[in-house]
């Protein structure tokens, strides 16, 4: 079976201010893929970044990045000078073939940032 | 705009009741998810069809069914509604039905059984 845990639940930072959210994976695959998706308070869910397992190089887009390390099973997803636009509900999600390729999510991280 | 649209937007019924969402993916993309997403559950995968055949199933109730047809566009009726059916369905759509494709989420239909 596969498990993502986002153990923050909520973090409320002040703008400007970085902020880190993580994500921990559970996974019996040896190839799979990991998601970062953005749900602001419209309640769609936004397409952040999709990680290879076979592919360990951070990625920074903007004042976004991500870091994830195989070695502790985490996706670490980071803002940069966070601004009040940033704050949503920020999933942390992933896909194997040994759970059929299903999408499995975390709990979820709501961030709030405040002027 | 992920390019997948659902109908409707919100939904209110009673219990005991039947309804059905409709899906439409993204221009060339085969595969289709549906997703609910309820307080207590979190995010949940219910089911997957590509190009017209179910292909993986998740914690989807048997009350529930799926389809997707010809025209790629999938249907998600939910019958003999319960109070705690109450949540956000969604739709996603990718190119294929394998791992490495992103899923593009459309806005959600948000029912609420009365």
């Amino acid at each position: 079976a596969q498990k993502v845990t986002q153990a923050q639940t909520e973090i409320s930072v002040v703008e400007k201010e970085d902020v880190t959210l993580d994500c921990v994976y559970e996974t019996r695959d040896t190839t799979y893929y990991l998601f970062w998706y953005k749900q602001p308070p419209s309640g769609e869910l936004v397409f952040l970044i999709r990680r290879n397992s076979f592919d360990e190089q951070n990625e920074i887009s903007g004042r976004y990045s991500w870091n994830f390390q195989k070695s502790t099973s985490s996706f670490n997803f980071t803002i940069t000078a966070s601004q009040v636009v940033d704050s949503a509900v920020y999933f942390c999600a992933l896909r194997g073939p040994n759970a059929g390729n299903m999408l499995t999510f975390g709990g979820g991280t709501r961030l709030m940032v405040k002027p | 705009d992920s390019g997948v649209t659902q109908t409707p937007k919100h939904l209110i019924t009673a219990t005991g009741q039947r309804v059905t969402l409709r899906c439409s993916p993204r221009s060339g993309d085969l595969s289709v998810y549906w997703y609910q997403q309820s307080l207590d559950q979190g995010l949940q995968f219910l089911i997957q069809y590509y190009n017209g055949e179910e292909r993986a199933k998740g914690n989807i109730l048997e009350r529930f069914s799926a389809q997707q047809f010809p025209d790629l566009h999938s249907e998600l009726n939910l019958s003999s509604l319960e109070l705690g059916d109450s949540a956000l369905y969604f739709c996603a759509s990718s190119p294929w039905g394998t791992g490495e494709n992103e899923q593009f989420f459309g806005p959600g239909t948000r029912l609420t059984v009365l």
